[in-house]
Formats: structure tokens, sequence, C-alpha cells
């Protein structure tokens, strides 16, 4: 996954924890997302930003924050973990002009929350 | 609202046989639709995306996946597979160019058996 990088790859921590993933790209690209997959869901979007500072709720945001300070990074927190958020999570973005550029994601953090 | 049905949850098929993973999609408006590929403990990958023209598109590793604007339909397909196909596959849909959230099926894992 050329060019865009998640850390940690793997973690577990404990219940009521908080918890940061890291999101750094290396793209430029405007566009960055953060989704869980989980069996029989699919991709499910948390948040979104369209730019430094800009960010905005995707369908499973509860529990869940963002934050861009810079182009290249986007955190994702969860700030007391739940066993519910036991999931892997993929970064992804995308450049416009158009909606049709598609995603590049990243490889992925496998958290689990015990 | 726009969403993505994929109604095989997995598809096992033997080595060299042609598959057939279907997608179907609900949106009132024109959209772009895409398919990828995850492979085990790695994120998605592009395999292919339809914008608009020719209903036939072709990707990456001999897929190909026809548009249906009647039965709103995206289905990917490969004439002869291979074990190293064995992956799973998601169905996205982004309703055209002014937006860029993609909404995922909720995948397919297909197995090929020797």
């Amino acid at each position: 996954d050329a060019g865009i990088t998640q850390s940690p790859r793997h973690k577990v921590t404990e219940t009521g924890t908080p918890v940061t993933l890291r999101c750094h790209q290396t793209e430029n690209h405007r566009y960055m997302y953060w989704y869980r997959q989980d069996p029989g869901h699919g991709l499910r979007l948390i948040h979104y930003s369209y730019g430094v500072k800009d960010t905005d709720k995707g369908e499973v945001s509860d529990g869940y924050s963002v934050s861009r300070s810079k182009t290249e990074d986007f955190l994702l927190t969860l700030e007391s973990a739940t066993s519910s958020q036991t999931s892997v999570y993929f970064c992804a973005i995308s450049e416009p002009p158009t909606g049709g550029n598609g995603y590049t994601f990243g490889s992925g953090t496998r958290l689990t929350v015990v | 609202a726009q969403s993505v049905t994929q109604l095989d949850s997995q598809v096992p098929v033997f080595e060299e046989a042609p598959v057939e993973l279907r997608c179907n999609y609900s949106s009132s408006v024109s959209v772009y639709l895409f398919w990828y590929v995850q492979y085990p403990n790695q994120g998605l990958q592009l395999l292919l995306k339809y914008l608009s023209g020719s209903t036939l598109v072709k990707g990456i590793n001999g897929f190909e996946a026809e548009f249906n604007k009647s039965q709103t339909s995206f289905h990917l397909r490969k004439p002869s597979v291979h074990i190293s196909d064995t992956a799973e596959y998601f169905c996205a849909v982004s309703e055209g160019s002014g937006t860029y959230k993609y909404i995922f099926g909720t995948g397919t894992r297909l197995k090929v058996l020797a």
C-alpha cells in the first residue's frame, strides 16, 4: 500500500482505555477516511476528512472522534474503548476532482478490546 | 439512500472454472461502481471501476464486470479462476461526481478449490 501507512498494525487494549490509531499518507490527497470492517457488515464509514481540520461523521461514528491537523495525518480516537469496537480498522485516501478515482487503502489495524 | 447488496457471502469454485460474483445496488441517481479485492491480512485493492461509457469493464488479473442499468447490477466475472484468486471481493458504489463517500457491500468470499 504505497503512500499510506497505518499504525499500529495490531493492538490489544482494555475496556475503558483511550486508543488512538494513526493514518499517514505521502500522496498529498485531500480526502481521508476511516472504515471499520466486521464479518457480515463489510466496511462501514466511521469518519472522513475533506481537508485540514475539516471532518465529518460517517454511519458508525458514535464512540469515535478524529483529528486532522496536517494533510498527511488522520487520527482516529476511541475515547473509552468497548468490546464492540473490536474490529479491523482501515484508512483510505482519495483525490478529487471526481468521486470516480477510487480509494487507496492502508493495510489495516487489528484492534482487540478485552 | 444508496445501498449495495452482495447476495453471496461465500462462493466455492474449482480451479479453472468460471465464476460470477453478484452485486446489486440501489440509487436514484447515476453512480460510479467499483470492485475491490482483499487478500488475507491485507488492505483492499481496486480491481476495476465503471464510471461511464462501455458497460463492460475490464480489470486486473483477468476480471471483468458488466454494468446493467435496468437491473441495477454490476456483476464480476472471470472465465477461469486460479488458486491465487482466493480472496474476499467487495462491491462499492458512489453517487456520481459530487461525493467521495463510497458505500460498500458486505463482501463475497471466493474460495478456489484444487
